[in-house]
């Protein structure tokens, strides 16, 4: 299968700083990554949907000022949390869309835990 | 319409029985529905897939079953394994929609030695 990375796995933060997640798509190219939010014990909630070389897609209610995605290359995406606060504690997950061999299949990262203080 | 509801919440099955888990969606225009497995800490990791013009794929000891008709997919595990204790997440795509996932709510799947 693909392999998907992130990086950091885990970040504890004071609030009000800026934490940077990186998501990595490490053999494959990935023009669309995705990335999720998940709270103990509930499903997946998809943020946004980044596309590389253009703005990301920011499902309703979440904030694109707040949480700022960058898609710089088909290998790269990163989620910028800024000004964080103890409600932002969560784990993060992105996911990186794989076509290939005539397959369409997402692809998720290992997930970054974030804890604000 | 994008909804996919998941059922039961949580499910304990004794080692070697048959784990079961169903999903149901209401957009037609879902035409992929992958199974996903997660385990604490870690990110969802894609278990088997199935497209509608199938009604059943199987890989190992896992299978899903699809049923069209009735917009109902699930997944079955045979020879259930304590390792196979995890939570499982079915979803649904359609490419229309940059084949962005909408995920059911999940199955805390414990299985007992």
């Amino acid at each position: 299968g693909a392999v998907v990375s992130q990086h950091p796995s885990r970040v504890i933060c004071k609030s009000g700083t800026s934490v940077k997640i990186e998501c990595r798509s490490l053999d494959f190219q990935a023009t669309t990554m995705f990335w999720y939010r998940q709270f103990p014990k509930q499903s997946l909630m998809l943020m946004a949907t980044s596309n590389e070389g253009s703005k990301a897609t920011y499902e309703q209610g979440v904030e694109k000022d707040k949480f700022l995605i960058n898609h710089a290359s088909l290998t790269l995406s990163t989620l910028t949390v800024t000004s964080a606060h103890p409600e932002d504690s969560s784990f993060y997950i992105c996911s990186a869309r794989a076509l290939r061999g005539g397959s369409d299949t997402q692809y998720f990262g290992p997930g970054t835990r974030l804890t604000v203080l | 319409q994008q909804q996919v509801k998941q059922s039961p919440q949580s499910l304990i099955v004794q080692k070697g029985g048959i784990s079961i888990i169903n999903c149901a969606y209401e957009n037609t225009a879902f035409d992929y529905f992958p199974w996903y497995q997660q385990f604490p800490g870690k990110g969802p990791a894609l278990l088997i897939a199935i497209r509608p013009d199938v009604s059943e794929k199987k890989e190992g000891r896992f299978t899903i079953s699809f049923n069209k008709s009735a917009k109902q997919f699930s997944l079955h595990i045979m020879d259930s394994q304590p390792g196979d204790s995890a939570t499982y997440f079915c979803a649904a795509s359609f490419s229309g929609s940059a084949r962005q996932l909408t995920f059911g709510s999940g199955t805390q799947l414990t299985v007992l030695p």
